[in-house]
């Protein structure tokens, strides 16, 4: 069964430094999202992108934010300077269409200190 | 933007009996309500969903009920076993996936 992937599983960084998080989202899924998820608390969408851009941003995708497809498979998202607030796990997604449930990959748990 | 909440934030049902968990939405134009499991350190499964022209919809032994004048919906789970045990979301989706505030389940042997 195709699944969402995403790498690295754990990544740990220093303040202020740039982190890039990788996913690989199901290969005929046209909507791609990120999302985070601070340790015990809910799922909080980020991102959501289409047709090579974003369509939709929450309040937390400021500046330091940014997304990128730069192929025809991989999707990213890269945090510029990182905040100890950064630190949860980054979920990616992808739906077929707009509309649906998303498939959720495995998670990046981002660490910083 | 649309909003979900999600009760009870903590459930504890003792293994055999049924479960149930609401949710409310502010959006009505959300038409489409997944729910998802998510055990520890894992990610989120989706479980069961329901679009917004039909009432109810059963898999197995979950179930969801979807009462959109109200703006309310709602998961139960029969005949709970242990690996049950898990956290579950809501979620409204119009564009995107807002997901309510989970709750534990936990059942007890």
């Amino acid at each position: 069964e195709p699944e969402v992937t995403q790498t690295p599983s754990h990544q740990v960084t220093q303040m202020g430094q740039e982190v890039i998080l990788r996913c690989v989202p199901i290969s005929n899924h046209l909507y791609f999202y990120w999302y985070r998820q601070i340790l015990g608390q809910k799922v909080e969408f980020l991102v959501s992108f289409y047709n090579n851009e974003i369509s939709e941003k929450s309040e937390i995708f400021d500046d330091q934010f940014s997304v990128e497809r730069p192929d025809g498979s991989n999707f990213t998202l890269k945090i510029r300077s990182t905040k100890l607030e950064d630190s949860a796990m980054y979920f990616c997604a992808s739906s077929p269409d707009r509309g649906s449930g998303a498939f959720f990959g495995q998670g990046t748990r981002l660490t910083v200190v | 933007g649309e909003n979900v909440e999600q009760h009870p934030s903590t459930l504890s049902v003792q293994e055999g009996d049924s479960a149930v968990i609401k949710c409310t939405y502010s959006d009505s134009a959300s038409n489409y309500f997944p729910w998802y499991k998510q055990e520890l350190g894992k990610r989120p499964q989706l479980i069961i969903d329901i679009r917004s022209n039909v009432g109810e919809k059963k898999d197995q032994r979950i179930a969801v009920t979807l009462n959109k004048t109200a703006k309310h919906f709602s998961l139960h789970i029969t005949e709970t076993q242990p690996e049950d045990s898990a956290v579950y979301f809501c979620a409204a989706v119009l564009e995107k996936l807002t997901f309510g505030t989970g709750t534990r389940l936990t059942i007890i042997p």
